[in-house]
This record gives structure tokens, C-alpha cells and sequence, in this order.
């Protein structure tokens, strides 16, 4: 099994409704991070979590929220969806800098999501 | 100001041959890490190779090796004998140090398309 799992995989969704991205983590790290890929512009960060009482929003967090459940669960919410948040999102932890060899990001296997 | 800019939207080179990917960073920040991720086409991200600030030696594993120019801010990736496997975008991102004032967030550059030809 994958030590960072997004649910759903896809998702086609209409206009002004409300979804969630699930993603939970086995890694035991207390960083999550919310990262949307759009084509020619990378990875932008959504929203980003120290530790369960820790939330911080990033470059990009306009029309979107989260909630930090547990340490192992991070999920991201559209509350009224746009066509323009059509993109392939990405759920990851790390470890802290300090700590680790090289505290690089692990992540999930991608969340598709379409609004139409 | 960006933080990772990775100039070559597609690049193609022939198998077996070794190419460059480049990477420029802007830090002011004297500890911070460097990684490459490679995301194959069916979209995952890869973990391929990490440098240091403070390392002395440049990066390498397996057929990876990262060229780190600390005082060019460059940290270009070098594949060596290219294998069709090794089509994919490929990613330079960068994680300032604990003492920053961004979080420790990661910073990725817009991708580069490696594409292998047989």
C-alpha cells in the first residue's frame, strides 16, 4: 500500500458543487501540504500543516480550505467548485529539516479533478 | 521574484546519450536543500536526488548526479546514458532552511519535458 493515499483518484465535477480530497499518510510525519499542478506552472502550494493544531495557507489558497483531522489525515475541500480549479492535485509530508537526511516531500498518487 | 526557474520547457536527447536539466534558485537563506522529482506520464512524483547547501561534494545517485553551483545558485540534474524510461517531466524544487521565514515550504520550478529518443 501507498504510504500517502489520496481518495478520489478522479473526479468530474459540476460547477458551484461542493467536493472534498481525502488524503491520509502511514509516513508518521506531522508536515502535510496541499500542491495543485496546473501544465507549465508547476507545483503551487495550497495550504500546509506543522501538526494537527497548525494550518497555513500558501500561494494559491483562495476558494479552497482545509482540515487537519489527525496527524495522518489532511483533507482539501472546494466549497462551491469553478472550472478554473480544473487541475491535478497533489496530497505530500515530510519530515522536518532538522531531523531528517534529506526531509524530502512524499507524495500521494495525484487527485484528478473536472469542473465543468 | 522566482525562487526555482527552470529555463527548458521540452528537451529531447538521444538514448544513451547524458543530458542536463537545468536549475537556478534565489536564496538568501545560507541553509537550504535542493531535490529533483521526476513525474513519469502516469503522474506520479519520483524522488530522485537531494543536495544540501552545506554539502561539499555534488549529489549522485545511480545514473543521477546533481551539478551544485552554490555561488551561480545553479543545481542542474545530469542524467547519464539516457534510457526510454527516463521520458518524463522532471521537476527542480527548493526547501529553505528551519530558521526561514517561509515555513520550510517547498518552492518547484515549472518542469522540464525530457523526452528519449530511441
Amino acid at each position: 500500500d501507498a504510504d500517502v493515499t489520496q481518495t478520489p483518484r478522479n473526479r468530474i465535477t459540476k460547477t458551484g458543487k461542493r467536493i472534498m480530497l481525502e488524503c491520509s499518510q502511514t509516513k508518521g510525519h506531522d508536515r502535510m501540504y496541499w500542491y495543485r499542478q496546473d501544465p507549465g506552472l508547476g507545483l503551487r502550494l495550497i495550504y500546509y500543516s506543522f501538526d494537527v493544531k497548525d494550518i497555513n495557507k500558501g500561494e494559491i489558497s483562495d476558494g479552497y480550505s482545509v482540515s487537519r483531522q489527525a496527524q495522518a489525515k489532511f483533507s482539501l475541500s472546494l466549497e462551491s467548485a469553478i472550472p478554473n480549479q480544473t487541475a491535478l492535485y497533489f496530497c505530500a509530508t515530510s519530515a522536518p529539516f532538522v531531523l531528517a537526511g534529506t526531509g524530502e516531500l512524499f507524495f500521494g498518487e495525484g487527485s484528478r479533478l473536472t469542473v465543468l | 521574484a522566482q525562487k526555482i526557474t527552470q529555463t527548458q520547457p521540452g528537451m529531447f536527447v538521444q538514448e544513451k546519450e547524458a543530458v542536463t536539466l537545468d536549475c537556478t534558485y534565489d536564496t538568501s537563506d545560507p541553509s537550504y536543500g535542493l531535490f529533483w522529482y521526476k513525474q513519469p506520464s502516469s503522474g506520479e512524483m519520483i524522488f530522485l536526488i537531494y543536495q544540501g547547501s552545506y554539502d561539499q561534494q555534488n549529489a549522485t545517485e545511480g545514473r543521477y548526479s546533481l551539478n551544485f553551483q552554490k555561488a551561480r545558485k545553479s543545481a542542474n540534474l545530469v542524467i547519464s546514458a539516457s534510457q526510454l524510461g527516463d521520458s518524463a517531466m522532471y521537476f527542480c524544487a527548493m526547501r529553505e532552511g528551519p530558521y526561514s521565514n517561509t515555513g520550510n515550504q517547498f518552492y518547484f520550478g515549472t518542469g522540464t519535458s525530457l523526452t528519449v529518443i530511441p
